[in-house]
């Protein structure tokens, strides 16, 4: 079955660096798209790729079948869901996983 | 960058009425959009999958009868929730890209509520 992995959970103190994992059983998938969500807000891609990629505080490491998001200096304002999605030449159709809850203490 | 809008974006209604969403690309051609659902504490969940000027593509247990999609134009696409029931309840949300495997961009959700 086609899924995406990732903890339900993250905590962190504002300054460090912050690791998401993500892993999937997707066939045919080989991209990454990491998506921050506030909820009633539109989720808001951050990176992506098939191969590690820097935007900004965010960073994205790569294998076949997993990736990991990486924030720097993560702040309080950046307690929010993250969420990995993977997809291929599906026509555009991304598999989310769960969701990672970031919280961060100052 | 590129904006999708969603309208309504809460909806409240008895029991038995049906509901339709509009999602529209406002500066690019969307040739497929996706609906998705979310309920409180999960994940999004794909529903189906718009095309433009054809069917659209529900994923397994999503019942095409009850969430009916038309995408008749490269920029709107549209869910209509039929007898519409409390169950339904949820948070409903379309994203939209131009080309397949391009990123989807998405719009700011429709919280749906029904008494």
């Amino acid at each position: 079955k086609d899924q995406v992995f990732q903890p339900s959970t993250v905590a962190s103190s504002e300054g460090a660096v912050v690791e998401i994992f993500c892993n999937h059983s997707v066939s045919n998938a080989y991209n990454f798209f990491w998506y921050l969500h506030f909820p009633g807000c539109a989720p808001r891609l951050l990176v992506k790729g098939s191969k590690p990629s820097q935007q900004g505080r965010y960073n994205m490491t790569y294998e076949r079948f997993s990736s990991s998001l990486l924030i720097l200096q993560v702040r309080e304002a950046d307690a929010a869901v993250y969420y990995c999605a993977c997809g291929g030449n599906q026509g555009g159709k991304l598999i989310f996983g769960q969701g990672t809850e970031l919280s961060v203490k100052p | 960058g590129a904006v999708v809008s969603q309208h309504p974006s809460w909806v409240i209604c008895k029991s038995g009425t049906s509901v339709k969403i509009e999602c529209r690309s406002l500066d690019f051609q969307a040739t497929t959009m996706f609906w998705y659902r979310q309920f409180p504490k999960q994940s999004l969940m794909l529903m189906a999958t718009s095309n433009e000027g054809s069917k659209a593509t529900y994923e397994q247990g999503v019942e095409k009868d009850k969430f009916l999609i038309n995408h008749a134009s490269l920029t709107l696409s549209t869910l209509t929730v039929t007898s519409a029931h409390p169950e339904d309840s949820s948070f409903y949300i379309c994203s939209a890209n131009g080309q397949a495997n391009k990123p989807q961009h998405f719009g700011d959700g429709t919280r749906l509520s029904i008494l």
